[in-house]
C-alpha cells in the first residue's frame, strides 16, 4: 500500500457535525491528494497539497478544508457534514508533480452522514 | 471535463488477452497516459503509464497510437483476479482526472 494509512476506515456521523479524516504517509512524498468517489462519478479531486502548508483546491472543494502541518500528514475536514458528503474518500501520494510520476492510493475511508 | 473516453463495460474469457481501449483526443504533447484499476472498493492500483512509446511491465502492456489520440491497455493472460474497473487517465502534472472507467469482467 505504498506506506499510506487512512483513518478512520469507516465513520458514521450526524448532519452538522465536524469531521476530520487523516492521511498519513511514510514515503516522504511531496504531493498529497484527497479524492471522493461516488457512484457514476469515478474519483473526483477535492484538494491537494504540494508541500507543508501549501494546498490548493480541486474540482469539488466546496464544504471541505485541508491542512498539512507536516510532510507525512494531510487532513481533510468537513466543517459541518451534510448528507451529500456521504462518500468514499481516498488519499493519494506522489513523489513530485512530474508527469512521469505515478500516484499511490490509500485504501479509503467510507463516510456516512445521517 | 472528460479528458478520456472508455467503454463502460467489457467481458474477457479467462486466459485470453484483455484489450481495453481509451480515447484521449485532446491530449497535449507533454501529457502522459496512465492506467489504474480498482478492485471492489479498494484504493486504485497503478498499472502502467506512457508518453508516446509502447510500454510493458509485469502487469500489462500499453499501446499508444502514433497521433496519441488513443491507447489500449493489454492484459496478456487475464485471470479472474483481473476483474475490476480500469481507469485511463491523462495527467496535467498536478492532477489526475479520473473518468468512470471500464468495468472488466473476466469470465471462467
Amino acid at each position: 500500500d505504498a506506506g499510506i494509512t487512512q483513518s478512520p476506515r469507516h465513520k458514521v456521523t450526524e448532519t452538522g457535525t465536524p469531521v476530520t479524516l487523516r492521511c498519513h504517509q511514510t514515503e516522504n512524498h511531496r504531493y498529497m491528494y484527497w479524492y471522493r468517489q461516488d457512484p457514476g462519478h469515478g474519483l473526483r479531486l477535492i484538494h491537494y497539497s504540494y508541500g507543508v502548508k501549501d494546498t490548493d483546491k480541486g474540482e469539488v472543494s466546496d464544504g471541505y478544508s485541508v491542512s498539512r502541518s507536516k510532510t507525512e500528514d494531510f487532513l481533510l475536514t468537513l466543517e459541518s457534514a451534510t448528507s451529500s458528503q456521504t462518500s468514499v474518500y481516498f488519499c493519494a501520494i506522489r513523489l513530485d508533480r512530474s508527469m512521469n510520476t505515478e500516484a499511490f492510493f490509500g485504501q479509503g475511508t467510507r463516510l456516512t452522514v445521517v | 471535463d472528460a479528458k478520456t473516453t472508455q467503454p463502460p463495460s467489457m467481458d474477457c474469457a479467462e486466459g485470453r488477452a484483455a484489450n481495453l481501449p481509451c480515447n484521449h483526443s485532446t491530449i497535449s504533447g507533454n501529457e502522459y497516459v496512465y492506467w489504474y484499476r480498482q478492485i471492489h472498493s479498494q484504493g486504485p492500483q497503478y498499472i502502467i503509464h506512457g508518453l508516446k512509446n509502447n510500454e510493458t511491465n509485469e502487469m500489462a502492456s500499453l499501446i499508444i497510437t502514433e497521433d496519441r489520440k488513443s491507447s489500449t491497455l493489454i492484459l496478456p493472460h487475464a485471470t479472474l483476479r483481473d476483474t475490476a474497473v480500469y481507469y485511463c487517465i491523462v495527467t496535467t502534472g498536478n492532477q489526475f482526472y479520473f473518468g468512470t472507467g471500464t468495468s472488466l469482467t473476466v469470465i471462467p
